[in-house]
């Protein structure tokens, strides 16, 4: 059974930089195409990025590519994504998905406030 | 970027009917190989998004006979028949095509 397990989510003032993880398992990680998906309190979709399943190459949403940054490590199976400079428009859920978003996470909440 | 429109639904569809979801996309999403990538998904009250159909009309393993996605370049739509309980939540479509991936607004179906 796929699980992709999201964490390192919670409350972060702005400016700050949080790294958000998504360890997977049941499948072979090294195998796929993994993407960040966003939803917004309002319930918006954003997609954020993706990254190839070897990390050589990754996709960004453009008003994002200057702040996020997405990376993988195959041997731990676990997908990053670190965030700096974290706006009060970052608040949302964030899931990370396998390949064409067939599965996805639980999701980890995301809050910036001061 | 490629904008998703999505259109909504005369709320509440009572449960036995068919319920049809729109999507508009501001670009063409047939790419060179033939195959026109737009996705559907449903998002269940509390629940993470499930894939439905992916290449405009293959259901995803597990999804039932009931959704039957439809549309070609820029226009698409998603059939629910028969709609029941657990057909309840929010829809989204979302363009392939070309990066960025993006989504519609969401469109919500309520039973009655």
């Amino acid at each position: 059974e796929v699980q992709l397990v999201e964490s390192g989510g919670g409350l972060v003032q702005p400016g700050a930089s949080l790294k958000l993880s998504c360890v997977a398992s049941g499948f072979t990680f090294s195998d796929y195409w993994m993407s960040w998906v966003r939803q917004t309190p309002g319930k918006t979709m954003e997609w954020i990025g993706d990254i190839k399943y070897d990390g050589s190459y990754t996709n960004y949403a453009p008003s994002l590519k200057n702040r996020f940054t997405i990376s993988r490590d195959n041997a731990k199976s676990t997908l990053y994504l670190q965030m700096s400079n974290v706006r009060s428009e970052d608040t949302a859920t964030y899931y990370c998905t396998k390949g064409s978003y067939i599965d996805w996470g639980q999701g980890v909440m995301v809050t910036v406030s001061s | 970027d490629i904008v998703m429109t999505q259109g909504a639904l005369p709320n509440p569809v009572p449960s036995g009917e068919s319920a049809s979801i729109t999507c508009r996309s501001s670009k063409s999403l047939v790419y060179k190989d033939g195959k026109t990538y737009l996705n559907w998904f449903l998002q269940r009250p509390g629940q993470s998004p499930q894939l439905l159909t992916y290449w405009t009309s293959t259901r995803a393993s597990g999804v039932s006979e009931r959704f039957s996605g439809s549309g070609s370049g820029t226009y698409f739509t998603l059939k629910i028949s028969r709609v029941r309980a657990e057909d309840a939540g929010v829809y989204y479509c979302q363009q392939v095509r070309e990066y960025p991936h993006t989504f519609g607004a969401g469109t919500k179906l309520e039973l009655k």
